[in-house]
Protein backbone atom coordinates (compact mmCIF):
# COMPACT_ATOMS: atom_id res chain seq x y z
CA UNK A 1 0.00 0.00 0.00
CA UNK A 2 1.14 3.38 -1.00
CA UNK A 3 0.60 6.70 1.30
CA UNK A 4 -1.49 9.18 0.08
CA UNK A 5 -0.07 11.99 -1.94
CA UNK A 6 -0.13 15.76 -0.81
CA UNK A 7 1.55 18.73 -1.74
CA UNK A 8 4.46 19.21 0.35
CA UNK A 9 3.97 22.64 1.55
CA UNK A 10 1.27 25.69 0.82
CA UNK A 11 1.05 29.30 1.80
CA UNK A 12 -1.43 32.02 1.91
CA UNK A 13 -1.86 35.52 3.75
CA UNK A 14 -4.09 36.04 6.78
CA UNK A 15 -7.62 35.90 5.59
CA UNK A 16 -6.78 34.44 2.57
CA UNK A 17 -8.53 30.98 1.51
CA UNK A 18 -5.85 28.03 0.97
CA UNK A 19 -6.73 24.49 -0.46
CA UNK A 20 -4.68 21.63 0.48
CA UNK A 21 -5.00 17.82 -2.10
CA UNK A 22 -5.17 14.39 -1.30
CA UNK A 23 -4.51 12.03 -3.86
CA UNK A 24 -5.16 7.98 -3.45
CA UNK A 25 -6.70 5.36 -5.81
CA UNK A 26 -9.97 3.90 -6.15
CA UNK A 27 -8.63 1.01 -3.36
CA UNK A 28 -8.74 3.81 -0.82
CA UNK A 29 -9.92 7.65 -1.38
CA UNK A 30 -12.18 6.79 -4.06
CA UNK A 31 -13.81 3.67 -2.96
CA UNK A 32 -14.75 4.81 0.52
CA UNK A 33 -16.24 7.93 2.22
CA UNK A 34 -13.74 7.84 5.10
CA UNK A 35 -11.62 10.75 4.35
CA UNK A 36 -10.33 12.03 7.18
CA UNK A 37 -7.85 15.34 8.06
CA UNK A 38 -5.65 16.15 11.08
CA UNK A 39 -3.59 19.18 11.84
CA UNK A 40 -0.58 18.85 13.89
CA UNK A 41 1.97 21.64 15.69
CA UNK A 42 5.30 21.37 16.50
CA UNK A 43 5.61 18.98 19.83
CA UNK A 44 2.31 17.80 19.78
CA UNK A 45 -0.47 14.84 18.62
CA UNK A 46 -2.29 15.28 15.44
CA UNK A 47 -5.69 16.44 15.63
CA UNK A 48 -9.09 15.25 14.21
CA UNK A 49 -9.93 18.34 12.22
CA UNK A 50 -12.26 16.44 9.82
CA UNK A 51 -13.89 13.49 9.09
CA UNK A 52 -16.08 10.92 6.78
CA UNK A 53 -14.91 13.53 3.70
CA UNK A 54 -16.49 16.92 4.92
CA UNK A 55 -18.06 16.84 8.72
CA UNK A 56 -16.36 18.61 11.74
CA UNK A 57 -15.84 17.30 15.05
CA UNK A 58 -17.54 19.61 17.74
CA UNK A 59 -15.28 22.47 18.50
CA UNK A 60 -13.70 22.77 15.07
CA UNK A 61 -14.06 25.68 13.10
CA UNK A 62 -16.17 26.14 10.19
CA UNK A 63 -13.36 27.94 8.59
CA UNK A 64 -11.98 24.27 7.92
CA UNK A 65 -13.90 22.04 5.32
CA UNK A 66 -13.15 18.85 3.37
CA UNK A 67 -14.72 17.86 0.18
CA UNK A 68 -14.09 14.99 -2.84
CA UNK A 69 -13.69 14.30 -5.86
CA UNK A 70 -12.99 10.66 -7.49
CA UNK A 71 -9.52 9.69 -5.80
CA UNK A 72 -8.69 12.75 -4.66
CA UNK A 73 -9.91 14.63 -0.98
CA UNK A 74 -9.53 18.10 -0.70
CA UNK A 75 -9.26 20.69 2.91
CA UNK A 76 -10.57 24.34 2.23
CA UNK A 77 -8.95 26.36 4.86
CA UNK A 78 -11.15 29.91 4.99
CA UNK A 79 -10.03 33.54 6.14
CA UNK A 80 -6.38 31.96 7.58
CA UNK A 81 -5.59 32.75 10.57
CA UNK A 82 -1.25 32.75 12.11
CA UNK A 83 -2.82 30.04 14.27
CA UNK A 84 -3.58 27.97 11.53
CA UNK A 85 0.02 27.49 10.20
CA UNK A 86 0.74 23.68 10.94
CA UNK A 87 1.43 20.23 9.22
CA UNK A 88 -1.65 19.03 7.82
CA UNK A 89 -2.37 15.32 7.14
CA UNK A 90 -5.26 13.56 5.28
CA UNK A 91 -6.11 9.78 5.52
CA UNK A 92 -8.37 7.25 4.05
CA UNK A 93 -9.84 4.62 6.29
CA UNK A 94 -10.10 1.17 4.23
CA UNK A 95 -11.69 -2.21 5.75
CA UNK A 96 -8.17 -3.16 6.52
CA UNK A 97 -5.81 -0.54 6.64
CA UNK A 98 -5.78 3.03 7.55
CA UNK A 99 -3.50 4.96 5.09
CA UNK A 100 -1.93 8.62 5.64
CA UNK A 101 -0.70 11.38 3.03
CA UNK A 102 2.97 12.90 3.38
CA UNK A 103 1.80 16.04 5.10
CA UNK A 104 1.78 19.36 4.24
CA UNK A 105 3.30 22.17 5.87
CA UNK A 106 1.62 25.15 5.88
CA UNK A 107 2.41 28.75 6.31
CA UNK A 108 0.94 31.71 6.75
CA UNK A 109 2.55 34.76 5.37
CA UNK B 1 -13.53 11.51 27.69
CA UNK B 2 -12.07 8.95 26.19
CA UNK B 3 -8.21 9.09 26.77
CA UNK B 4 -5.17 6.83 26.19
CA UNK B 5 -1.75 7.22 27.57
CA UNK B 6 1.27 5.10 26.06
CA UNK B 7 4.06 3.70 28.63
CA UNK B 8 7.15 2.10 27.67
CA UNK B 9 10.95 1.83 27.60
CA UNK B 10 11.98 5.56 25.77
CA UNK B 11 15.57 4.02 24.54
CA UNK B 12 15.90 0.32 22.57
CA UNK B 13 19.01 -1.77 21.62
CA UNK B 14 19.36 -2.29 17.82
CA UNK B 15 17.90 -6.15 16.77
CA UNK B 16 15.80 -5.63 20.23
CA UNK B 17 12.19 -5.60 20.53
CA UNK B 18 9.95 -2.40 21.26
CA UNK B 19 7.10 -2.67 23.75
CA UNK B 20 4.97 -0.18 24.28
CA UNK B 21 1.27 -0.22 26.29
CA UNK B 22 -1.52 1.98 25.43
CA UNK B 23 -3.95 2.32 28.44
CA UNK B 24 -7.42 3.36 27.86
CA UNK B 25 -9.52 5.69 30.35
CA UNK B 26 -13.42 6.42 30.03
CA UNK B 27 -14.36 3.95 27.37
CA UNK B 28 -14.26 -0.36 27.67
CA UNK B 29 -12.44 -1.70 24.84
CA UNK B 30 -14.95 -4.41 25.26
CA UNK B 31 -17.63 -2.19 23.79
CA UNK B 32 -15.87 -1.85 20.21
CA UNK B 33 -13.95 0.03 18.08
CA UNK B 34 -10.56 -0.93 16.70
CA UNK B 35 -7.41 0.56 18.57
CA UNK B 36 -4.52 1.07 16.67
CA UNK B 37 -0.28 2.16 16.59
CA UNK B 38 1.21 5.12 14.43
CA UNK B 39 4.34 6.35 14.73
CA UNK B 40 6.23 9.41 13.41
CA UNK B 41 9.88 9.66 12.47
CA UNK B 42 11.46 12.77 13.55
CA UNK B 43 10.57 15.35 11.18
CA UNK B 44 8.54 12.79 8.94
CA UNK B 45 5.27 11.91 8.51
CA UNK B 46 2.65 9.98 10.50
CA UNK B 47 2.53 6.06 9.60
CA UNK B 48 -0.18 3.53 10.56
CA UNK B 49 1.21 0.48 12.34
CA UNK B 50 -1.75 -1.56 12.74
CA UNK B 51 -4.59 -2.04 14.61
CA UNK B 52 -6.60 -4.63 16.91
CA UNK B 53 -10.64 -5.13 17.84
CA UNK B 54 -11.56 -5.85 20.63
CA UNK B 55 -12.18 -9.47 19.71
CA UNK B 56 -8.38 -9.70 19.09
CA UNK B 57 -8.27 -9.62 15.43
CA UNK B 58 -5.84 -7.60 13.79
CA UNK B 59 -4.37 -5.49 10.38
CA UNK B 60 -1.23 -4.54 10.10
CA UNK B 61 0.51 -2.16 7.44
CA UNK B 62 2.45 -4.69 5.48
CA UNK B 63 5.76 -2.87 5.62
CA UNK B 64 5.78 -3.82 9.05
CA UNK B 65 3.98 -6.93 8.98
CA UNK B 66 6.85 -9.60 9.83
CA UNK B 67 7.73 -7.58 12.73
CA UNK B 68 5.08 -6.55 14.31
CA UNK B 69 2.13 -7.82 16.77
CA UNK B 70 -0.34 -6.34 18.43
CA UNK B 71 -2.15 -7.67 21.68
CA UNK B 72 -5.19 -6.65 23.51
CA UNK B 73 -5.96 -7.23 27.22
CA UNK B 74 -9.60 -5.90 27.89
CA UNK B 75 -9.30 -6.74 31.51
CA UNK B 76 -6.85 -4.09 31.75
CA UNK B 77 -8.32 -2.32 29.52
CA UNK B 78 -5.36 -1.67 27.73
CA UNK B 79 -3.71 -2.83 24.35
CA UNK B 80 0.62 -3.38 23.40
CA UNK B 81 2.34 -3.20 20.61
CA UNK B 82 5.74 -5.47 19.86
CA UNK B 83 8.27 -4.04 17.14
CA UNK B 84 10.77 -7.11 17.14
CA UNK B 85 14.56 -6.15 15.30
CA UNK B 86 14.60 -2.68 15.85
CA UNK B 87 16.71 -0.46 13.92
CA UNK B 88 17.40 3.13 14.14
CA UNK B 89 15.00 3.71 11.44
CA UNK B 90 12.48 2.71 14.01
CA UNK B 91 13.18 5.45 15.93
CA UNK B 92 10.23 7.62 16.23
CA UNK B 93 7.12 9.12 18.16
CA UNK B 94 4.48 6.08 19.11
CA UNK B 95 0.77 7.00 19.41
CA UNK B 96 -2.07 4.88 20.52
CA UNK B 97 -5.47 5.98 19.34
CA UNK B 98 -8.84 4.84 18.66
CA UNK B 99 -9.63 3.65 14.97
CA UNK B 100 -12.87 3.71 13.12
CA UNK B 101 -13.63 5.38 10.08
CA UNK B 102 -10.91 8.28 11.62
CA UNK B 103 -8.03 8.29 13.95
CA UNK B 104 -9.07 9.85 17.39
CA UNK B 105 -8.37 10.24 20.01
CA UNK B 106 -5.13 10.18 19.92
CA UNK B 107 -2.04 9.35 23.21
CA UNK B 108 -0.09 12.08 23.53
CA UNK B 109 2.98 9.98 22.04
CA UNK B 110 5.91 8.64 23.60
CA UNK B 111 9.13 9.11 21.57
CA UNK B 112 11.29 5.72 21.32
CA UNK B 113 15.02 5.67 20.18
CA UNK B 114 17.02 3.20 19.15
CA UNK B 115 20.11 3.45 19.74
CA UNK B 116 23.21 1.14 21.38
Amino acid sequence: QSALTQPASVSGSPGQSITISCTGTSSDVGGYNYVSWYQQHPGKAPKLMIYDVSKRPSGVSNRFSGSKSGNTASLTISGLQAEDEADYYCSSYTSSSTLFGGGTKLTVL
Amino acid sequence: QVQLQESGPGLVKPSETLSLTCAVSGYSISSGYYWGWIRQPPGKGLEWIGSIYHSGSTYYNPSLKSRVTISVDTSKNQFSLKLSSVTAADTAVYYCARLFRYVGPWGQGTLVTVSS
